[in-house]
């Protein structure tokens, strides 16, 4: 089985701050990976899929890159609504285990 | 527009049984790999298992927690995907949701819950 990890799981930052998230695949998973924002209560939310290619309807403050092992989301000014917790999914497959962005 | 509806869930004793039921609309199902995925209460998204289209095989995977407990299966007449839960237990409590990828994108339903206690 090809584990995902994530890193960091608690990340605080302000609004406006540029936040980075990392996910690392134990092996290559070429670009089968997606990005997700969940937060209480609610499904997730695709925000990322085939590793770079943004959601219809997500807004360009977010953008994934990466391929293989290695792989990053980015929000480039995060808002208010952008607190919640990610999580990367190699596709039909397992995912890591979570990125809470809280407020500073 | 795409949609997924689970249906099925509940209260069942521990070692009982439950299946659920994802009713999808508005793709191809059959070109679909589909899967599970569920949430337990205060935790992180976990696959549960999937199952590939009859073109790919037809085949299903399952994460080590369901595997001989659990199965997947698929009506593609009925554009319907099936969980067959057995042997149940406290830790199977979640929310349980099924996901559809017809090509790259990702589509999920809004989950159904399951709840084992005695």
């Amino acid at each position: 089985d090809i584990q995902m990890t994530q890193s960091p799981s608690t990340l605080s930052a302000s609004v406006g701050d540029r936040v980075t998230i990392t996910c690392r695949a134990s092996q290559s998973i070429s670009y089968w990976l997606a990005w997700y924002q969940q937060k209480p209560g609610k499904a997730p939310k695709l925000l990322i899929y085939k590793a770079s290619t943004l959601q219809s309807g997500v807004p360009s403050r977010f953008s994934g890159s990466g391929s293989g092992t290695e792989f990053t989301l980015t929000i480039s000014s995060l808002q208010p609504d952008d607190f919640a917790t990610y999580y990367c999914q190699q596709y039909n497959s397992f995912f890591g285990p979570g990125t809470k962005v809280d407020i500073k | 527009e795409v949609h997924l509806v689970e249906s099925g869930g509940g209260l069942v004793k521990p070692g009982g049984s439950l299946r659920l039921s994802c009713a999808a609309s508005g793709y191809t199902f059959s070109n679909a790999w589909m899967s599970w995925v569920r949430q337990a209460p205060g935790k992180g998204l976990e696959w549960v298992g999937r199952i590939k289209t009859k073109t790919d095989g037809g085949t299903t995977d399952y994460a080590a927690p369901v595997k001989g407990r659990f199965t997947i299966s698929r009506d593609d007449s009925k554009n319907t995907l099936y969980l067959q839960m057995n042997s149940l237990k406290t830790e199977d409590t979640a929310v349980y949701y099924c996901t559809a990828n017809p090509y790259y994108e990702i589509y999920w339903g809004q989950g159904a819950l399951v709840t084992v206690s005695s």
